[in-house]
């Protein structure tokens, strides 16, 4: 079945670096891909999206590009802030599935 | 207005209690969703209503049974649950289901603890 990949955790940063966190898919069909991210104690909020391979999704200085030679949706930012530190989850939705998660990274940004 | 809301937002109960966790939404989605998400995971799905009817159950266990009365309100009803199913239940909508095309939208979350 459908599966999303994300790189391991936790991601330590300092402020002002340069953010990628991986993310790859299996897909049988041509899936929607996403990324969400959740602060302390709240739900997840949509980040970004892509609907068909070549989009690039971006939205408060993060983007991602789907990538479906390599089956990739890594998500990148210039400049990490430290109210960029949440919980980022790679997900994934087709036909079939309304939505598959990876199992999260979490990002700590120092100042 | 893309909000989601969920109440109560702390919930605690013993294991003979009933309560409910309810979800609105104002969006006009015809897709609503339960997940369960236990700490340091991603969320689990529950159940997902199209059109309200239930058309995904997860293998829940019956202590949990889904409601949705109309179009834009989500009940999950709580009964005899034990210490392992204390965990953050979140609810989404999106415009439809099966289609792979949506995003969802989360609500807050209700943090639920058994005791």
């Amino acid at each position: 079945g459908d599966s999303v990949t994300q790189m391991e955790g936790p991601v330590t940063l300092s402020e002002e670096a340069f953010l990628t966190i991986n993310c790859t898919y299996t897909a049988t069909g041509y899936p929607s891909l996403f990324w969400y991210v959740q602060y302390p104690g709240e739900g997840l909020q949509l980040l970004l999206k892509a609907t068909k391979a070549d989009d690039k999704g971006s939205n408060k200085g993060f983007e991602a590009t789907y990538r479906k030679e390599t089956t990739s949706f890594h998500l990148e930012k210039g400049s990490v802030q430290v109210s960029d530190s949440a919980v980022y989850f790679c997900a994934l939705s087709d036909i079939d599935n309304d939505m598959r998660f990876g199992a999260g990274t979490r990002l700590t940004v120092k100042p | 207005d893309t909000e989601v809301t969920q109440t109560p937002k702390h919930l605690v109960m013993g294991m003979t209690n009933k309560k409910s966790l309810k979800c609105e939404q104002h969006m006009g989605h015809r897709a609503m969703y339960w997940y369960k998400q236990k700490a340091k995971k991603p969320p689990e799905l529950m159940f997902v209503y199209s059109y309200e009817k239930l058309s995904i159950n997860e293998s829940v266990p019956s202590r949990f049974s889904p409601e949705c009365p109309n179009s834009s309100l989500l009940n999950l009803h709580l009964h005899a649950l034990q210490p392992e199913d204390s965990a953050l239940y979140l609810c989404a909508s999106s415009q439809a289901t099966g289609t792979g095309l949506y995003e969802q939208y989360f609500g807050p979350g209700t943090r639920l603890t058994v005791t």
